[in-house]
């Protein structure tokens, strides 16, 4: 199994700031995810983030709005820059250990 | 892309009816996951299919994946104002997990 822990767990930010999110797990993985869930909608994957390389973006996000890191096997980062209230939403790390994924409890994010 | 489809996009049913969502995928899924989210709530895991065909049960839960991997279902037997949520099914690609558009369950008491 594995225990994430995600911070922050909630805030609200100023439009035009960034903000980064940390992710970490209780155990080493190879592969983190970064989800957003917006408001209503289901979770899309944003990227994979590998240790060791660049991210892998999904259709539609790009390094330059959400950079990510993944300094080693426990833990990797999310930046949601220069917010505006379309940010607004859940995000959300996982990973998988071994057949099953697993989810931190998100970071709440509204942007005003 | 990899796209996973579910429907209903709303079920309301009568607390004691049953309810059952759809799930279907573009493409052959080397697994399929559910997920249960509460209102306020994150998605909490549910259950992992696998093999073509396979059923599995937890308790009122009934859970189904395709003979071809392609889609799934999950019904519930006489639902209760507990099961009240979002369900969430989500293909998973290669390495990736695709989640599908949700099924909104209102139980009405």
């Amino acid at each position: 199994s594995a225990v994430i822990s995600q911070k922050p767990s909630r805030d609200i930010c100023q439009r035009g700031t960034s903000l980064t999110i940390q992710c970490q797990v209780d155990s080493q993985v190879t592969m983190m995810f970064w989800y957003r869930q917006q408001p209503g909608q289901s979770l899309t994957l944003i990227a994979t983030a590998n240790q060791g390389s660049e991210a892998t973006y999904e259709s539609g996000f790009v390094i330059d709005k959400f950079p990510i890191s993944r300094p080693n096997l426990t833990f990797s980062t999310l930046t949601v820059s220069n917010m505006s209230p379309e940010d607004s939403s859940i995000y959300l790390c996982s990973v998988y250990s071994g057949n099953t994924i697993y989810f931190g409890e998100g970071s709440w994010l509204t942007v005003v | 892309g990899q796209q996973v489809m579910q429907i209903p996009q709303y079920q309301h049913v009568q607390e004691g009816e049953d309810f059952t969502t759809y799930c279907n995928s573009s493409t052959t899924l080397s697994n399929i996951q559910w997920y249960k989210q509460r209102p306020g709530g994150h998605p909490v895991f549910l259950i992992q299919l696998v093999k073509s065909g396979e059923v599995k049960k937890q308790k009122r839960l009934t859970f189904q994946f395709g003979e071809a991997k392609k889609n799934s279902s999950l019904h519930i037997t006489a639902t209760q104002t507990t099961d009240v949520g979002t369900y969430f099914c989500a293909g998973r690609f290669t390495d990736k997990l695709i989640f599908g558009t949700g099924t909104r369950l209102q139980v009405f008491p």
